[in-house]
């Protein structure tokens, strides 16, 4: 069965600090992935996506960037964190059996002080 | 601008009672989806629905996708304070996902 992971679950950084969270995906090969920030109680907003390694799509300019450097892992990561990036930050991924479902790990929530 | 709206964004019933939860959009999605999240944990999947017109059920929860993929429901019946969370539907266009702004569920016991 497929599984994601993300760590770490909940970080607190100095507004400045770099980021690097991480997601990874077991039991799936060549899946797509996805990082979402969701603000408290609400809906997400989609931030990265890839279809595959090296592939990366932004749809929101910002302070962000990621990566995929293996195919079933997936980095977020910031050279300088500003206090709007404190967020629940969620990875989730979908593939080609299951084209039309994404799945989501367990989020990481980020403080930015 | 929201692809995907939500409706109501806050609800508060009594256990016992029914309710509907509506995701509509002026766009037409390949499939929909609704997860259920609860604080500080990842959304959970519920139920996706593919093709128009197409009614799903989940114990108590009954799904229905629009005969034109641009809009769906979902209905709880007798509400259990176990329903309580957030309420999150999802349209996927290609490899891409637009999300809801989310229904805030509350089951008072």
């Amino acid at each position: 069965s497929q599984t994601i992971h993300q760590w770490p679950a909940t970080l607190v950084q100095p507004v400045g600090s770099p980021l690097s969270l991480e997601c990874t995906v077991e039991g799936t090969s060549n899946p797509n992935l996805y990082w979402y920030r969701q603000a408290a109680g609400r809906g997400l907003q989609l931030l990265f996506y890839s279809v595959g390694i090296g592939q990366i799509s932004s749809e929101v300019p910002q302070n962000l960037s990621a990566s995929r450097p293996q195919d079933r892992q997936f980095i977020l990561s910031s050279k300088k964190l500003l206090l709007s990036d404190s967020g629940f930050y969620l990875c989730a991924w979908s593939g080609e059996d299951f084209q039309e479902t994404q799945y989501f790990g367990p989020g990481t929530r980020l403080l930015v002080l | 601008t929201q692809l995907l709206e939500q409706s109501p964004q806050f609800l508060s019933i009594q256990e016992g009672e029914n309710l509907t939860v509506y995701c509509n959009s002026s766009s037409v999605f390949s499939s929909l989806q609704w997860y259920r999240q609860e604080p500080g944990e990842g959304p959970v999947l519920l139920v996706t629905v593919v093709t128009g017109g197409e009614v799903k059920k989940l114990k108590r929860l009954t799904f229905q996708f629009g005969d034109a993929r641009k809009d769906s429901s979902l209905h709880i019946t007798a509400a259990q304070p176990g329903d309580t969370g957030l309420y999150l539907c999802a349209g996927a266009i290609g490899n891409q996902f637009y999300f809801g702004t989310g229904t805030s569920l509350t089951v008072i016991p």
